[in-house]
Protein backbone atom coordinates (compact mmCIF):
# COMPACT_ATOMS: atom_id res chain seq x y z
CA UNK A 1 0.00 0.00 0.00
CA UNK A 2 1.21 3.09 -1.21
CA UNK A 3 1.76 5.39 2.36
CA UNK A 4 3.66 8.05 3.98
CA UNK A 5 4.39 6.65 7.85
CA UNK A 6 5.42 8.54 10.95
CA UNK A 7 6.42 7.33 14.32
CA UNK A 8 6.18 8.13 16.88
CA UNK A 9 2.40 8.90 16.31
CA UNK A 10 1.79 10.09 20.11
CA UNK A 11 4.61 11.71 22.23
CA UNK A 12 4.94 13.39 25.52
CA UNK A 13 8.52 14.87 26.31
CA UNK A 14 10.50 17.38 28.23
CA UNK A 15 11.88 20.65 27.68
CA UNK A 16 15.26 20.11 26.44
CA UNK A 17 14.80 16.81 25.97
CA UNK A 18 15.73 15.86 21.97
CA UNK A 19 13.76 13.97 19.52
CA UNK A 20 13.40 12.79 16.38
CA UNK A 21 10.07 11.98 14.31
CA UNK A 22 10.62 9.50 11.28
CA UNK A 23 9.04 10.30 7.96
CA UNK A 24 9.11 7.33 5.74
CA UNK A 25 7.21 6.98 2.25
CA UNK A 26 7.29 4.16 -0.60
CA UNK A 27 6.05 5.48 -3.47
CA UNK A 28 9.88 6.78 -4.53
CA UNK A 29 8.50 10.65 -4.28
CA UNK A 30 10.98 13.32 -4.70
CA UNK A 31 9.52 16.11 -2.41
CA UNK A 32 9.12 15.48 1.17
CA UNK A 33 7.72 18.22 3.19
CA UNK A 34 6.83 18.42 7.31
CA UNK A 35 4.26 20.23 8.38
CA UNK A 36 2.80 21.28 12.06
CA UNK A 37 -1.16 22.05 12.59
CA UNK A 38 -2.46 24.44 15.16
CA UNK A 39 -6.04 25.48 15.64
CA UNK A 40 -6.60 28.78 13.86
CA UNK A 41 -3.14 28.76 11.84
CA UNK A 42 -3.61 25.78 9.32
CA UNK A 43 -0.96 23.40 8.15
CA UNK A 44 2.51 25.68 8.58
CA UNK A 45 5.65 24.44 6.43
CA UNK A 46 8.40 24.08 8.84
CA UNK A 47 11.20 22.07 5.82
CA UNK A 48 10.84 21.34 2.99
CA UNK A 49 12.71 18.86 0.50
CA UNK A 50 13.24 18.62 -3.52
CA UNK A 51 15.02 15.62 -3.84
CA UNK A 52 17.91 13.67 -1.60
CA UNK A 53 20.41 15.94 -0.11
CA UNK A 54 18.40 19.02 -1.30
CA UNK A 55 16.18 21.10 1.92
CA UNK A 56 15.43 24.15 2.49
CA UNK A 57 13.30 26.17 5.07
CA UNK A 58 9.29 26.75 5.27
CA UNK A 59 7.81 29.43 6.86
CA UNK A 60 8.24 28.44 10.65
CA UNK A 61 11.88 26.50 10.95
CA UNK A 62 13.08 27.79 14.11
CA UNK A 63 13.82 25.10 16.34
CA UNK A 64 13.91 21.90 13.89
CA UNK A 65 16.40 20.64 11.73
CA UNK A 66 16.47 18.11 8.94
CA UNK A 67 18.06 15.73 6.71
CA UNK A 68 17.32 13.91 3.80
CA UNK A 69 20.04 11.09 3.21
CA UNK A 70 17.47 8.38 1.65
CA UNK A 71 15.15 9.26 -1.03
CA UNK A 72 12.55 7.31 1.37
CA UNK A 73 13.13 8.69 4.74
CA UNK A 74 12.62 12.91 5.73
CA UNK A 75 13.04 12.78 9.89
CA UNK A 76 12.18 15.79 11.86
CA UNK A 77 14.71 16.80 14.81
CA UNK A 78 13.79 18.99 17.71
CA UNK A 79 17.59 19.39 19.12
CA UNK A 80 15.90 21.22 22.53
CA UNK A 81 11.94 21.42 22.14
CA UNK A 82 10.10 24.11 23.93
CA UNK A 83 6.38 23.87 24.67
CA UNK A 84 5.84 26.45 21.86
CA UNK A 85 6.91 23.37 19.73
CA UNK A 86 3.53 21.56 21.16
CA UNK A 87 1.50 20.66 18.12
CA UNK A 88 0.43 17.85 15.62
CA UNK A 89 2.78 17.29 13.05
CA UNK A 90 2.36 16.06 9.30
CA UNK A 91 5.02 15.13 6.83
CA UNK A 92 3.90 14.52 3.53
CA UNK A 93 5.17 13.47 -0.22
CA UNK A 94 4.60 14.05 -3.68
CA UNK A 95 6.56 13.83 -7.28
CA UNK A 96 8.55 16.63 -7.90
CA UNK A 97 6.45 17.63 -10.53
CA UNK A 98 3.28 16.98 -11.76
CA UNK A 99 2.12 14.42 -14.48
CA UNK A 100 1.56 15.90 -17.58
CA UNK A 101 -2.40 17.84 -17.60
CA UNK A 102 -2.62 15.98 -14.27
CA UNK A 103 -2.72 16.34 -10.81
CA UNK A 104 0.54 16.68 -8.38
CA UNK A 105 -1.07 14.96 -5.07
CA UNK A 106 0.89 15.46 -1.67
CA UNK A 107 0.35 12.56 0.26
CA UNK A 108 0.00 12.98 4.29
CA UNK A 109 1.39 10.35 6.95
CA UNK A 110 -1.25 10.10 9.95
CA UNK A 111 0.13 13.02 11.97
CA UNK A 112 2.03 12.92 15.32
CA UNK A 113 0.87 14.47 18.21
CA UNK A 114 4.18 15.89 20.54
CA UNK A 115 3.37 17.68 23.74
CA UNK A 116 6.56 19.04 25.59
CA UNK A 117 6.01 19.89 28.94
CA UNK B 1 2.51 35.47 7.23
CA UNK B 2 -0.14 33.09 5.59
CA UNK B 3 0.38 33.47 1.90
CA UNK B 4 -3.14 32.15 1.23
CA UNK B 5 -6.12 33.47 3.35
CA UNK B 6 -9.07 31.39 3.76
CA UNK B 7 -12.22 32.19 5.19
CA UNK B 8 -14.41 32.11 7.45
CA UNK B 9 -12.84 29.64 10.06
CA UNK B 10 -15.94 27.64 10.79
CA UNK B 11 -18.74 26.42 8.78
CA UNK B 12 -22.48 25.42 9.84
CA UNK B 13 -24.64 23.99 7.16
CA UNK B 14 -28.09 22.46 7.18
CA UNK B 15 -28.58 19.20 4.89
CA UNK B 16 -28.72 19.66 2.05
CA UNK B 17 -27.58 22.88 2.15
CA UNK B 18 -24.81 24.87 0.13
CA UNK B 19 -21.43 25.12 1.80
CA UNK B 20 -18.74 27.77 0.54
CA UNK B 21 -14.81 28.20 1.52
CA UNK B 22 -13.58 31.40 0.18
CA UNK B 23 -9.35 31.41 -0.19
CA UNK B 24 -6.99 34.35 -1.35
CA UNK B 25 -3.67 34.74 -2.76
CA UNK B 26 -0.92 36.79 -3.75
CA UNK B 27 1.62 35.24 -4.79
CA UNK B 28 1.32 35.22 -9.48
CA UNK B 29 4.13 32.71 -9.71
CA UNK B 30 1.31 29.89 -8.07
CA UNK B 31 0.16 28.02 -10.94
CA UNK B 32 -1.78 24.74 -9.20
CA UNK B 33 -5.22 25.21 -6.27
CA UNK B 34 -5.70 22.08 -4.46
CA UNK B 35 -8.42 21.58 -1.97
CA UNK B 36 -7.31 19.15 1.14
CA UNK B 37 -9.85 17.43 3.17
CA UNK B 38 -9.35 15.95 6.88
CA UNK B 39 -11.48 14.32 9.06
CA UNK B 40 -10.45 14.20 12.88
CA UNK B 41 -7.46 11.63 13.56
CA UNK B 42 -6.70 11.34 9.82
CA UNK B 43 -4.13 13.33 7.57
CA UNK B 44 -5.05 15.91 4.75
CA UNK B 45 -6.35 13.90 1.41
CA UNK B 46 -6.66 15.86 -1.88
CA UNK B 47 -10.11 16.20 -2.87
CA UNK B 48 -10.49 18.63 -6.03
CA UNK B 49 -7.95 20.83 -7.26
CA UNK B 50 -7.52 23.31 -10.10
CA UNK B 51 -5.15 25.04 -12.22
CA UNK B 52 -5.26 29.05 -13.33
CA UNK B 53 -6.29 28.12 -17.00
CA UNK B 54 -10.12 27.37 -16.17
CA UNK B 55 -12.60 29.09 -14.33
CA UNK B 56 -14.24 26.48 -13.00
CA UNK B 57 -13.91 22.68 -11.96
CA UNK B 58 -16.26 19.83 -10.83
CA UNK B 59 -16.57 16.69 -9.58
CA UNK B 60 -19.42 15.25 -8.16
CA UNK B 61 -20.76 18.11 -5.70
CA UNK B 62 -17.65 19.90 -5.27
CA UNK B 63 -17.05 22.59 -7.45
CA UNK B 64 -13.98 24.76 -7.73
CA UNK B 65 -14.74 28.20 -8.93
CA UNK B 66 -11.04 30.61 -9.44
CA UNK B 67 -11.43 34.27 -10.57
CA UNK B 68 -7.48 35.09 -11.48
CA UNK B 69 -7.91 38.55 -11.64
CA UNK B 70 -9.04 38.99 -8.36
CA UNK B 71 -6.17 35.66 -7.02
CA UNK B 72 -9.15 33.91 -5.53
CA UNK B 73 -10.77 30.95 -4.93
CA UNK B 74 -13.40 28.91 -3.83
CA UNK B 75 -14.88 25.43 -3.00
CA UNK B 76 -18.90 25.11 -3.12
CA UNK B 77 -20.15 21.76 -1.93
CA UNK B 78 -23.64 21.35 -2.70
CA UNK B 79 -26.38 19.53 -1.41
CA UNK B 80 -24.00 18.96 2.00
CA UNK B 81 -24.08 15.49 3.70
CA UNK B 82 -23.07 14.90 7.63
CA UNK B 83 -20.52 13.12 6.26
CA UNK B 84 -18.98 16.06 4.81
CA UNK B 85 -18.54 17.67 8.22
CA UNK B 86 -14.33 17.84 8.18
CA UNK B 87 -12.07 20.48 8.16
CA UNK B 88 -10.83 21.42 4.54
CA UNK B 89 -8.02 23.08 3.70
CA UNK B 90 -7.17 25.44 0.46
CA UNK B 91 -3.49 25.47 -0.66
CA UNK B 92 -1.61 26.90 -3.56
CA UNK B 93 1.81 25.98 -4.87
CA UNK B 94 4.06 26.69 -7.64
CA UNK B 95 6.24 25.39 -10.42
CA UNK B 96 8.68 23.66 -7.61
CA UNK B 97 5.66 22.27 -6.06
CA UNK B 98 6.32 24.07 -3.03
CA UNK B 99 2.81 23.74 -1.15
CA UNK B 100 1.35 26.51 1.03
CA UNK B 101 -1.87 26.54 2.66
CA UNK B 102 -4.39 27.91 4.26
CA UNK B 103 -5.56 28.10 7.82
CA UNK B 104 -8.62 25.69 7.11
CA UNK B 105 -12.33 25.64 7.81
CA UNK B 106 -14.08 23.53 9.85
CA UNK B 107 -17.32 22.21 8.38
CA UNK B 108 -20.35 21.05 9.85
CA UNK B 109 -23.43 19.68 8.36
CA UNK B 110 -26.39 19.33 10.79
CA UNK B 111 -28.92 16.30 9.65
Amino acid sequence: EAQVTQNPRYLITVTGKKLTVTCSQNMNHEYMSWYRQDPGLGLRQIYYSMNVEVTDKGDVPEGYKVSRKEKRNFPLILESPSPNQTSLYFCASSFAAAPVGGANVLTFGAGSRLTVL
Amino acid sequence: QQQVKQSPQSLIVQKGGISIINCAYENTAFDYFPWYQQFPGKGPALLIAIRPDVSEKKEGRFTISFNKSAKQFSLHIMDSQPGDSATYFCAASSYNNDMRFGAGTRLTVKP
